[in-house]
């Protein structure tokens, strides 16, 4: 049952925008339109800021926006902000298994 | 406010059992699948169990299948985690969620930690 794979780390200075990928397969990511993305400050439970690849809930910043090509989902931040420091996840639908979350992008805000 | 609130975490032996409890309170628990996701110390969050609003339908992942239960109690609004056989490597925080839109989940409680140490 191997994770979803996202960068370690991805760093940007303030304003800028970073974006995050999470590669899997054609049985999860690139199967179906059921990715989300969780922020999680440490010390903290995860918060859900994208579902369905690119849907925000509501209270979530515009700052954060998301999108899929094939096998690979990205999350996009823009405007990058001190506050914005946190773990990344990423997670999808996938066949069998149901769940399954990427290894985590450690954001730091330079 | 939707809040969800685990308890029941602890030091526990290799080979024991421990009954993990998540108390939601501002909404309606039998309305909602709830699942649970751990986490080890420094790693990724990982999905470990999904029960449906009523109770009737339950998944688990491989790992746990056979050892964990995961069961709830819609008049106390309360979601539970029966960890049997626990290992090592189950040593994490435990975190209960709801169930949300597209396979996701939302909120999430502020977890609970298990630790299985000799």
């Amino acid at each position: 049952q191997s994770a979803l794979t996202q960068p370690a780390s991805v760093s940007g200075s303030p304003g800028q925008s970073i974006t995050i990928s999470c590669t899997g397969t054609s049985s999860d990511v690139g199967g179906y339109n059921y990715v989300s993305w969780y922020q999680q400050h440490p010390g903290k439970a995860p918060k859900l800021i994208i579902y369905e690849v690119s849907n925000r809930p509501s209270g979530v910043s515009n700052r954060f926006s998301g999108s899929k090509s094939g096998n690979t989902a990205s999350l996009t931040i823009s405007g990058l902000q001190a506050e914005d420091e946190a773990d990344y996840y990423c997670s999808s639908y996938r066949v069998n298994t149901l769940y399954v979350f990427g290894t985590g992008t450690k954001v730091t805000v330079l | 406010e939707v809040q969800l609130v685990e308890s029941g975490g602890g030091l526990v032996q290799p080979g024991g059992s421990l009954r993990l409890s998540c108390a939601a309170s501002g909404f309606t628990l039998s309305s909602y699948w709830m699942h649970w996701v751990r986490q080890a110390p420094g790693k990724g969050l990982v999905w470990v169990s999904r029960i449906n609003s009523d109770g009737s339908s339950i998944t688990y992942a491989d790992f746990v299948k056979g050892r964990f239960t995961i069961s709830r109690d819609n008049a106390y609004n309360t979601l539970y985690l029966q960890m049997n056989t626990l290992r090592a490597d189950d040593t994490a925080v435990y975190y209960c969620a709801r169930d949300s839109s597209g396979w996701s989940f939302q909120p999430w409680g502020q977890g609970t930690l298990v630790t299985v140490s000799s």
